[in-house]
C-alpha cells in the first residue's frame, strides 16, 4: 500500500495561495492520475499522464494543472485555490498495456482552502 | 465521454443478508469494469473487476455481473458482516482509453 504516496495528507490553504499536491510510486507503472472526491460526487478525473511526454486534461481541469517530473512522479497544481476546490484529492496509477487493469489509489490529500 | 450511473445511494441491510448494487454506463463500447471499497477515511481499493467478454465473476462472497445489451453491471455481496460497510465505487473505462469513469457511490451500512 506504500507504492503510492500523496503529500502532504492534510493541508489548509488561503484563497489565493498557489499550492502543490505531490505523488510518487514505486509500481513503475506508466499511466498515472490526479482524482478528486466530493461527497455525493464519486471521483472525478482532473489531469492524466500517460508518460512523462503525455499530459491529457480530465473533465474538471479548470483551475488546475499537473506537472509529470518523471515515471514516479505526477504533481497536481493550484495556481490559485478557491473555496470550491476544498475536496480528498487522490493520485492513482495502472498498468500500460491491455484492458484489464484497474487502478491503485495513493492514500490521499485533504485540502480544505479557507 | 463515458457517463456512469450507480444506485442505490444509500443501503441498509441486515447482517447475513445480501447487498446489491447496479450501475449503467453510457458509451456501448466500454470494455472493463472494476469495483472499488472505501473504508472510512482510507483509500479505494479495488475488490472485483469484470472485462465485456464476461458474462459473470465470482470471488468469495463477492460477484459482479454484467449485461452488455442493457449496458449494465451490478455487485452481489451474500453474507454480509459488518466489515463489509463502506462505500462501494463502480467504474466503466471505455474503449481505446485508460481512464476510468466512476459511479457516485453506494455507502453500505450493515446492521448487526
Amino acid at each position: 500500500d506504500a507504492d503510492v504516496t500523496q503529500t502532504p495528507r492534510n493541508r489548509i490553504t488561503k484563497t489565493g495561495k498557489r499550492i502543490m499536491l505531490e505523488c510518487s510510486q514505486t509500481k513503475g507503472h506508466d499511466r498515472m492520475y490526479w482524482y478528486r472526491q466530493d461527497p455525493g460526487l464519486g471521483l472525478r478525473l482532473i489531469y492524466y499522464s500517460f508518460d512523462v511526454k503525455d499530459i491529457n486534461k480530465g473533465e474538471i481541469s479548470d483551475g488546475y494543472s499537473v506537472s509529470r517530473q518523471a515515471q514516479a512522479k505526477f504533481s497536481l497544481s493550484l495556481e490559485s485555490a478557491i473555496p470550491n476546490q476544498t475536496a480528498l484529492y487522490f493520485c492513482a496509477t495502472s498498468e500500460g498495456t491491455g484492458i484489464g487493469y484497474g487502478y491503485t489509489f495513493g492514500s490521499g490529500t485533504r485540502l480544505t482552502v479557507v | 465521454g463515458e457517463n456512469v450511473e450507480q444506485h442505490p445511494s444509500t443501503l441498509s441491510v441486515q447482517e447475513g443478508d445480501s447487498a446489491v448494487i447496479k450501475c449503467t454506463y453510457s458509451d456501448s463500447a466500454s470494455n472493463y469494469f472494476p469495483w472499488y471499497k472505501q473504508e472510512l477515511g482510507k483509500r479505494p481499493q479495488l475488490i472485483i473487476d469484470i472485462r465485456s467478454n464476461v458474462g459473470e465473476k465470482k470471488d468469495q462472497r463477492i460477484a459482479v455481473t454484467l449485461n452488455k445489451t442493457a449496458k449494465h453491471f451490478s455487485l452481489h455481496i451474500t453474507e454480509t458482516q459488518p466489515e463489509d460497510s463502506a462505500v462501494y465505487f463502480c467504474a466503466a473505462r471505455g474503449a481505446g482509453s485508460y481512464q476510468l469513469t466512476f459511479g457516485k457511490g453506494t455507502k453500505l451500512s450493515v446492521i448487526p
